[in-house]
């Protein structure tokens, strides 16, 4: 069975800070993990993916993600905050043997102050 | 590619009414997930279909929710005698599925239930 935890609902940081967003995996395969954001009145988007390539992904945006198997992390960064960063965040997992549910942490809303 | 689209983008419902949410997915996806999501938590698994079979249900779904994809195109998700519990963002997503994996969801806008 495979689950997410996003530690953190909410994390607020000032513009041109560094974003750091925390998601844990668990899983009983090695998993595939996602990055999506929601952005107000809008639908979740793909910010990024880790398909056991490189363990450093790279999204849109200028975010980031490592996967860490050690620490069953998969944390999203992004070097310096944008107030157009300010969303939802979504960790995801997915089984890569049936690829047939996603599943969902919790979500950290992201501020970003001026 | 126009993306996943869903309808309506809000419905307000009395309590026992019945609705219906469509969605349709990009037009050479062929896997379409149906999601819930309310104030607070992430994306709730409901269902989903390849093609016109539908795969998984989830064990948390009522009997009063059902979901069709006719054709292997568009889908319908119905809910019967609604209640006030089944207020949330329901949210369809597609993906172009080739074995052995399912790497990327393509999420529409969402329909808002509100039931009174």
């Amino acid at each position: 069975a495979q689950s997410v935890t996003q530690l953190g609902s909410h994390v607020s940081v000032s513009e041109g800070a560094l974003v750091l967003l925390r998601c844990n995996y668990s899983s009983s395969v090695p998993p595939y993990l996602f990055w999506y954001v929601q952005y107000p009145n809008q639908g979740l988007q793909l910010l990024l993916k880790y398909t056991s390539a490189a363990t450093l992904v790279k999204g849109i945006n200028g975010f980031e993600a490592e996967f860490k198997k050690s620490e069953t992390s998969f944390h999203l960064t992004k070097p310096s905050a944008h107030m157009s960063d300010a969303a939802e965040y979504f960790c995801a997992v997915s089984d890569p043997n049936t690829g047939n549910q996603f599943y969902f942490g919790t979500g950290t809303s992201l501020t970003v102050i001026p | 590619d126009t993306g996943v689209s869903q309808n309506p983008r809000h419905k307000i419902t009395k309590r026992g009414q019945n609705v219906t949410f469509r969605c349709d997915p990009i037009s050479e996806h062929n896997r379409l997930y149906w999601y819930r999501q309310t104030l607070g938590q992430g994306p709730e698994f409901l269902t989903y279909f390849q093609n016109e079979a539908q795969l998984e249900k989830s064990r948390l779904l009522s009997d009063r929710f059902s979901a069709e994809r006719p054709k292997g195109s568009f889908s319908t998700l119905e809910i019967q005698r609604t209640e006030q519990g089944d207020s949330a963002m329901y949210l369809c997503a597609s993906s172009l599925w080739r074995a052995p994996t399912n790497e990327k969801l393509f999420f529409g806008s969402g329909t808002q239930l509100s039931v009174l």
